[in-house]
């Protein structure tokens, strides 16, 4: 069935690399998705991959793709106070009208 | 400025009593859906819209009720509210749903809504 899984929560130091795993199910997947939920808000596009992309790169950010092993990874390098949130992955399926959501991952930042 | 609003933000409400959450878009999005949020099992797709009368069931759409009457609006409504209802309600829109695009979702800020 449809699923996508995630850890719930991450703890990194201030400064170091945070890296966010993310399983799913659907082999035909387009997009590949990276939200991020600040306390209090509703969740807000972070990145993206395509599916027929391994790597993409956007300034702190780098995903990557593993279609084979259906695993996504969202590295945030440097990880500074402000990346505290709840990041979800998501997959847009090529053959319906929808996205599904991961869990979500608590990522908490020690000083 | 491009946003989608939601009320209210927070509701209190007792069993039985009926109730609605709005939700509008200013940008001519055609794709709306309801997610409701609890702890541990992330976002749950309640109800979608593909378009103006276009309306379909997400995975958790019992006890909910949609209405597109018109391309901004997508109004959420419990006839009858219960307990396992209470939970963290997000409303999303999409410029489209169908086909092989991108279809960044913008949510809403969220509706706590508590039902005793």
């Amino acid at each position: 069935g449809e699923d996508v899984e995630q850890s719930l929560f991450l703890s990194v130091r201030e400064g170091d690399s945070s890296v966010i795993n993310c399983t799913y199910t659907d082999s035909s997947s387009t997009y590949l998705y990276w939200y991020k939920q600040e306390p209090g808000a509703g969740l807000q596009l972070l990145t993206y991959i395509f599916s027929n992309m391994d790597m993409k790169q956007d300034q702190r950010l780098t995903v990557l793709l593993n279609k084979k092993d259906k695993h996504l990874s969202l590295r945030i390098a440097d990880t500074q106070t402000g990346d505290s949130a709840i990041y979800f992955c998501a997959e847009k399926y090529s053959s319906a009208s929808k996205i599904i959501f991961g869990s979500g991952t608590r990522l908490s930042i020690r000083p | 400025e491009a946003q989608v609003t939601q009320n209210p933000r927070y509701l209190i409400t007792v069993t039985g009593k009926k109730l609605t959450v709005t939700c509008s878009q200013n940008m001519n999005h055609e794709y709306m859906s309801w997610y409701r949020q609890d702890p541990g099992l992330g976002l749950r797709q309640i109800y979608y819209s593909m378009n103006v009368e276009v309306t379909d069931k997400g995975d958790v759409p019992e006890g909910y009720k949609v209405s597109r009457k018109e391309k901004r609006n997508f109004p959420l409504i419990l006839e009858s509210p219960s307990p396992n209802q209470t939970s963290l309600y997000f409303c999303a829109s999409s410029l489209s749903g169908g086909g092989q695009g991108l279809y960044e979702q913008y949510f809403g800020p969220g509706t706590r809504l508590t039902v005793t």
